[in-house]
């Protein structure tokens, strides 16, 4: 079965830093979605792409955080500078399209941890 | 997108049917039920989703209540592979976003 591939599989980095997560979701999911989960908690929606387009990033820390997914295909999430509260689980998911028929595959994340 | 209730955990004996209850209560018309889980270090799975009627695939059942204030995943022979957390999320039609809550955290007991 396909998967969300996600790199790196976990990052240490010291506050201040820039730090970059990449994304390629399932081929021919035109929708791509980036999700922060603290731990305890579930997952929180910090931007969704439908093809390369941005279509929901009401959530996302604009003064720090930037997504982008040039072509439509894969997607990178960074963050400039770190913070000791950015310390999570960083999750990409694809769908098909975007709407209820259409489950969300997720990748097994990026744990960021920042000292 | 209505609010979904469900256990902080359950335990479950390895081989018997875990029944996995989840109330959404104020659930409009046009949303439907879905539900993930989540083993430990790994990202959420889709298990099965549904409208009104119930619904069962190679993972789970999913059984809605006539009013459809209710739901209960069913995990027919539950195993050790099934300790992970669940979520019932109420998605509305063309919804972009889940909203996870933080889920039941079902442990199968050898």
């Amino acid at each position: 079965e396909a998967e969300v591939a996600q790199s790196p599989r976990y990052k240490i980095t010291e506050k201040s830093q820039a730090v970059a997560f990449w994304c390629d979701p399932i081929s021919g999911h035109a929708t791509l979605y980036w999700y922060r989960q603290i731990l305890g908690q579930g997952p929180e929606l910090l931007v969704q792409f439908q093809d390369e387009s941005v279509v929901d990033d009401s959530q996302l820390p604009k003064d720090r955080f930037s997504a982008e997914r040039l072509k439509g295909v894969d997607s990178t999430l960074k963050i400039q500078p770190a913070e000791l509260g950015d310390s999570a689980m960083y999750l990409c998911a694809s769908s098909l399209r975007t709407g209820y028929n259409s489950p969300l595959h997720f990748g097994n994340g990026t744990r960021l941890t920042v000292t | 997108d209505a609010k979904t209730t469900q256990p902080t955990s359950m335990d479950c004996a390895e081989g018997r049917a875990a029944n996995l209850p989840c109330n959404h209560s104020t659930i409009s018309g046009n949303e439907y039920v879905y539900w993930y889980r989540q083993i430990h270090s790994q990202g959420p799975q889709y298990i099965i989703h549904g409208l009104k009627n119930n619904e069962t695939n190679e993972m789970a059942s999913l059984i809605i209540t006539e009013d459809r204030k209710s739901s209960t995943l069913i995990l027919p022979h539950a195993t050790l592979r099934d300790t992970a957390v669940y979520y019932c999320i109420a998605v509305q039609t063309g919804a972009n976003n889940l909203f996870f809550g933080t889920g039941t955290r079902l442990t199968v007991i050898p």
